[in-house]
């Protein structure tokens, strides 16, 4: 069964303190691994897709990395609006679909 | 990217009682997914929905429970039958948006007294 663990549960920043949340996960045949951004009382809003260990992509200050068993999330110099939960999620074949297994998400919040 | 329009946002139902979220996208798409949020918990897949035929509900979730029509490619519908308050939660719809990984709609909160 496919799992992913992402820590911390909640992490809370001051405004330019640089930090890197953790998605761990456990798959059989990893086809992409997403990060998301979810806003409260909004879906998830998609950020990046990952799909081969040592590839990194960058978005403002967001960056997403990616080994064989996990994936980081590094936010350099956060501002307050970057506070929001951050969803990690996998990709893999079953049956004849893909499907996306999601850890639980860090509530990031940075201060000003 | 897809845009997609769910609704209700949010109801307030009783027991027993069932209701229909319905998820509108703006392009054509050829699979459309049903997902519940449950506070604190991740996001689950309850069912993938091809046009044309019957939906793949995940391990857990039944047609009976929770059943989907997807009349046409740009439309799905999802009811949760037979409420009870262990159904309150937050229930989504995606679309695989190619370039975009996969759209959410924003979601339909919904509390069962």
């Amino acid at each position: 069964e496919d799992q992913v663990t992402q820590s911390p549960e909640a992490l809370r920043l001051q405004e330019g303190e640089s930090s890197s949340l953790n998605c761990s996960y456990t798959v059989s045949g990893l086809r992409g691994l997403f990060w998301y951004r979810q806003d409260p009382g909004k879906g998830p809003e998609f950020l990046f897709t990952l799909y081969s260990a040592g590839e990194e992509k960058e978005k403002e200050r967001l960056k997403a990395t990616l080994t064989k068993k996990e994936s980081f999330l590094h936010i350099t110099a956060p501002k307050p609006e970057d506070s929001a939960t951050y969803l990690c999620a996998v990709q893999a074949r079953r049956g004849s679909n893909y499907k996306l297994t999601f850890g639980k998400g860090t509530l990031l919040t940075v201060n000003p | 990217s897809a845009v997609i329009s769910q609704k209700p946002s949010r109801d307030i139902c009783q027991r027993g009682t069932s209701l229909t979220i319905q998820c509108q996208v703006d392009s054509q798409v050829t699979m459309m997914f049903w997902y519940r949020q449950q506070p604190g918990q991740s996001l689950t897949l309850i069912a993938t929905a091809n046009q044309g035929s019957e939906a793949t509900y995940e391990s857990g979730f039944v047609i009976d429970k929770f059943p989907i029509s997807r009349p046409n490619l740009t439309f799905s519908t999802l009811t949760v039958s037979n409420m009870s308050p262990e159904d309150s939660s937050i229930y989504l719809c995606s679309v695989d948006d190619l370039n975009y990984g996969y759209t959410f709609g924003s979601g339909t909160r919904l509390t069962v007294v």
